[in-house]
């Protein structure tokens, strides 16, 4: 079975600052992996995904996350945050014929 | 209506009611998702449902019941909870039923914020 982790559970950055969220998994077959977001009192939507083929995926929102099979990560990435970025993330993994699994979340707080 | 609507966006009850969740998507899509979303936790997919017929119930207590009576709406009947299943109750909707296994997007309503006293 499938599994993910997500390194940190807070990031807290400064406005126009660089953000990394972390994320690992775990899975002994091919795996599709995503990433979704949830603003205060909103669902989740997706953010990007990496089905196939370029390993650097580019999202909604000035994100992008990058697959590397060696390491088994999908680390997110913005090169500069702003105040309404603040939001938790979740990274989501998954395999052929099964469904998804989340991860626990990483709250991103962005600070003036 | 576009996307997937939930209904009410926040509910309080006693532990001897009996209220019900409502979920619509406006999507087109044949499968329907419930998660409980509590704090510090991964999200817990409860029932899911392809073309009106439940596929996956994750050993969920009876006392919440599902129900599908289209591919377009999702119920979830509630009734004597306990004050632990306070949380934030999502619905999903995607193409298929094992979206996540074919790389497919899964869309979130709003959410349900549910407080049992």
């Amino acid at each position: 079975a499938q599994s993910v982790t997500q390194l940190d559970s807070q990031v807290p950055v400064f406005e126009e600052a660089p953000v990394e969220l972390r994320c690992n998994y775990s899975s002994s077959v091919s795996v599709y992996l995503f990433w979704y977001v949830q603003y205060p009192n909103q669902g989740l939507q997706l953010l990007l995904k990496y089905l196939s083929g370029s390993t650097l995926v580019k999202g909604i929102n000035g994100f992008e996350a990058e697959f590397n099979k060696s390491q088994t990560s999908f680390h997110l990435r913005k090169p500069s945050v702003h105040i309404s970025d603040t939001a938790e993330y979740f990274c989501a993994v998954s395999v052929r014929g099964s469904r998804l699994t989340f991860g626990e979340g990483t709250q991103l707080t962005v600070n003036p | 209506e576009t996307g997937v609507t939930q209904t009410p966006r926040h509910l309080v009850m006693g532990m001897t009611n009996k209220k019900s969740l409502k979920c619509e998507q406006h999507l087109g899509h044949n499968a329907m998702y419930w998660y409980k979303q509590s704090a510090k936790k991964p999200l817990e997919l409860m029932f899911v449902y392809n073309f009106k017929e439940q596929t996956e119930n994750n050993s969920v207590p009876s006392r919440f019941s599902p129900e599908c009576p289209n591919s377009s709406h999702l119920f979830l009947h509630l009734h004597t909870l306990q004050p632990e299943d306070s949380a934030l109750y999502l619905c999903a909707s995607s193409q298929d039923h094992l979206a996540g296994g074919r790389g497919e997007t899964q869309y979130f309503g709003p959410g349900t914020r549910l407080l049992v006293l």
